[in-house]
């Protein structure tokens, strides 16, 4: 159950497009279509932005969306704007009813 | 409105024991794999362990035989007893729904804080 591996950090500008990586193994983000993004404000609980890789939850705004390229998924946020400024965790199913998340990524909006 | 709410977590010396509970509603609990997931202090999130609708049983290598997950669908209730705790124990304890198919926690609750210290 070795964690996923992120950038600690990623900036942008407002308006501007960022990409969050997180890389696994065959094992987890490479063998199933289940990996899911989540942020957190500062103090507050994790909230669900995509799931099964590329899946937007109803209420969850356009300008996220989630990818896969073998053991590498992907978090866009476009058009940043402040409110984005969060960190952002990645969670993939590891196989055995068991799951594994990522170090985190602190977003910040310059 | 689905509603998580968290409680029993405080402070206590290694070795010790605590129960955590979890009060759900606004969904049909008794359908739906609860887990429980933590956060150490300026930490990410570490999953800790799942139950099934059906009442299977999960856990993560780092509390397996430790931690003891359960759940009470009568009064739409998870619990985590955790006992032998550790300092690396201490961490906000957040519970959450989860989509079994899907692999999402698409609910989860405020946290309650566990300290483990001498």
């Amino acid at each position: 159950q070795s964690a996923l591996t992120q950038p600690a950090s990623v900036s942008g500008s407002p308006g501007q497009s960022i990409t969050i990586s997180c890389t696994g193994t065959s094992s987890d983000v490479g063998s199933y279509n289940l990996v899911s993004w989540y942020q957190q404000h500062p103090g507050k609980a994790p909230k669900l932005m995509i799931s099964e890789d590329n899946k937007r939850p109803s209420g969850v705004s356009n300008r996220f969306s989630g990818s896969k390229s073998g053991n590498t998924a992907s978090l866009t946020i476009s058009g940043l704007q402040a409110e984005d400024e969060a960190d952002y965790y990645c969670c993939s199913y590891a196989g055995s009813n068991s799951y594994v998340f990522g170090p985190g990524t602190k977003v910040t909006v310059l | 409105e689905v509603l998580l709410v968290e409680s029993g977590g405080g402070l206590v010396q290694p070795g010790g024991s605590l129960r955590l509970s979890c009060a759900a509603s606004g969904f049909t609990f008794s359908t739906y794999a609860m887990s429980w997931v933590r956060q150490a202090p300026g930490k990410g999130l570490e999953w800790v362990s799942t139950i099934g609708g059906g009442g299977g049983t999960y856990y993560a290598d780092s509390v397996k035989g430790r931690f003891t997950i359960s759940r009470d669908n009568s009064k739409n209730t998870l619990y985590l007893q955790m006992n032998s705790l550790r300092d690396g124990d201490t961490a906000l304890y957040y519970c959450a729904k989860v989509s079994v198919g899907t692999a999402k926690f698409d609910y989860w609750g405020q946290g309650t804080l566990v300290t483990v210290s001498s």
